[in-house]
């Protein structure tokens, strides 16, 4: 069974472009979480979409922004972007939302802004 | 969200049990004990999760506390793969939905 599929899995971006992170979630997983890992602030909640539809949000600017399509995959959007976005971005899947439902990460996207 | 407090780094040596304690002292009833690790740049791997009662898996043993307000993660022989950070997380429940909290966690290294 394949794991989560994160792409790209690096990513230069100048500032004020705008930048579209995909995963693609273990077989039969219908929620998607994201997360952006940065030195300072560690590893932070951004969003959970379950059935297209998202369940969760973090403390993010709505620049950042998300969307999960029929086949579960996930998309994350960071519009206008600025040098301290550059992070590590991780997507996790899981089966449903039961508490006791455990998630799998990805290998994550690099992003570099510059 | 449930906190919780994990030892900032610990060394072992290879061949050893790692003891990896985590405190959750305002843990709630329904809410399980997870144990991630992450590897250098690497995607959280899942190791091992729990209610209140103890667990094993191939990877590792989870130990609670009858009061469920710690719990120590057991890797029965660690080698140097198992260098990392490893996290401690609550699951919570809001609004229907579950997140993650990562906190800090612990920089174990094994040594030779």
């Amino acid at each position: 069974k394949a794991g989560v599929t994160q792409t790209p899995r690096y990513l230069i971006k100048t500032r004020g472009q705008q930048v579209t992170l995909s995963c693609s979630p273990i077989s039969g997983h219908r929620s998607v979480s994201w997360y952006q890992q940065t030195p300072g602030q560690g590893l932070q909640f951004l969003f959970e979409y379950f059935s297209e539809t998202q369940r969760n949000k973090g403390n993010f600017p709505g620049r950042f922004s998300g969307r999960q399509f029929s086949n579960s995959r996930s998309e994350m959007n960071v519009s206008t972007l600025e040098l301290g976005d550059s992070a590590l971005y991780l997507c996790a899947s899981s089966a449903g939302q039961a508490l006791n439902t455990e998630a799998f990460f990805g290998q994550g996207t690099r992003l570099t802004v510059v | 969200d449930a906190k919780t407090t994990q030892p900032t780094s610990m060394d072992c040596a290879e061949g050893r049990a790692a003891n990896l304690p985590c405190n959750h002292s305002t843990i709630s009833g329904n809410e399980y004990v997870y144990w991630y690790r992450q590897i250098h740049s690497q995607g959280p791997q899942y190791i091992i999760h729990g209610l209140k009662n103890n667990e094993t898996n191939e990877m590792a043993s989870l130990i609670i506390t009858e009061d469920r307000k710690s719990s120590t993660l057991i890797l029965p022989h660690a080698t140097l793969r198992d260098t990392a950070v490893y996290y401690c997380i609550v699951r919570v429940a809001r609004q229907g939905a579950q997140k993650l909290v990562f906190g800090q966690g612990t920089r174990l290294t094994i040594n030779p």
